[in-house]
């Protein structure tokens, strides 16, 4: 049981080029997430998806697009990179019943030069 | 916005009980207490939760007052490797969290 797995842990983009992050869960979660953390900074959600197939904005969607094909996959792209989306993200599931506590995954630390 | 209000940072000594503030003076009815910590930037990590009663678990024991507008976080016996960031969050059953900067718990040795 591995839990969230995130992939690739480290990635470093220039501007304009695109990327794909993989977010992978293998407990059967309905809901889960893509946060991202800036330096000192608490976690603030970029998008979500309560179910396959489903996809809903957070906090901070400009720039990012997701997709939920599959129930235990979450993809988060970027399809111009900024300097601004120089971040640590995170990735988390949960179930959609009971008391929803969330589980993240160890984080993809991306820089945009 | 965050609907918690916590302090910037604490200090322990290892081997004490650390006791960890918020303040949720705006929660609602249906509004869970949720706690978790971030160690040196790992993932965030679950502690605990309630809705009114306390609750311990094997981490930690969460106190909520009776009015529920607070709360207060109690690992009973830290240790260096319970130095991390901590994060309270009020949130209902399928809301989504709003994480706010969280309390950096420094235990000293």
């Amino acid at each position: 049981n591995a839990g969230v797995t995130q992939t690739p842990k480290f990635r470093v983009l220039k501007t304009g080029q695109s990327m794909t992050l993989l977010c992978a869960q293998d407990m059967n979660h309905e809901y889960m997430y893509w946060y991202r953390q800036d330096p000192g900074m608490g976690l603030r959600l970029i998008h979500y998806s309560v179910g396959e197939g489903t996809t809903a904005k957070g906090e901070v969607p400009d720039g990012y697009n997701v997709s939920r094909l599959k129930k235990q996959n979450f993809l988060l792209g970027l399809e111009s990179a900024a300097p601004s989306q120089t971040s640590v993200y995170f990735c988390a599931s949960s179930f959609w019943t009971g008391s929803s506590e969330q589980y993240f995954g160890p984080g993809t630390r991306l820089t945009v030069t | 916005d965050a609907k918690t209000t916590q302090p910037t940072s604490m200090d322990c000594a290892e081997g004490r009980a650390a006791n960890l503030p918020c303040n949720h003076s705006t929660i609602s009815g249906n509004e869970y207490v949720y706690w978790y910590r971030q160690i040196h930037s790992q993932g965030p990590q679950y502690i605990i939760h309630g809705l009114k009663n306390n609750e311990t678990n094997e981490m930690a024991s969460l106190i909520i007052t009776e009015d529920r507008k607070s709360s207060t976080l109690i690992l009973p016996h830290a240790t260096l490797r319970d130095t991390a960031v901590y994060y309270c969050i009020v949130a209902t059953i399928g809301q989504n969290f709003v994480f706010g900067p969280g309390t950096r718990l420094s235990v000293l040795p």
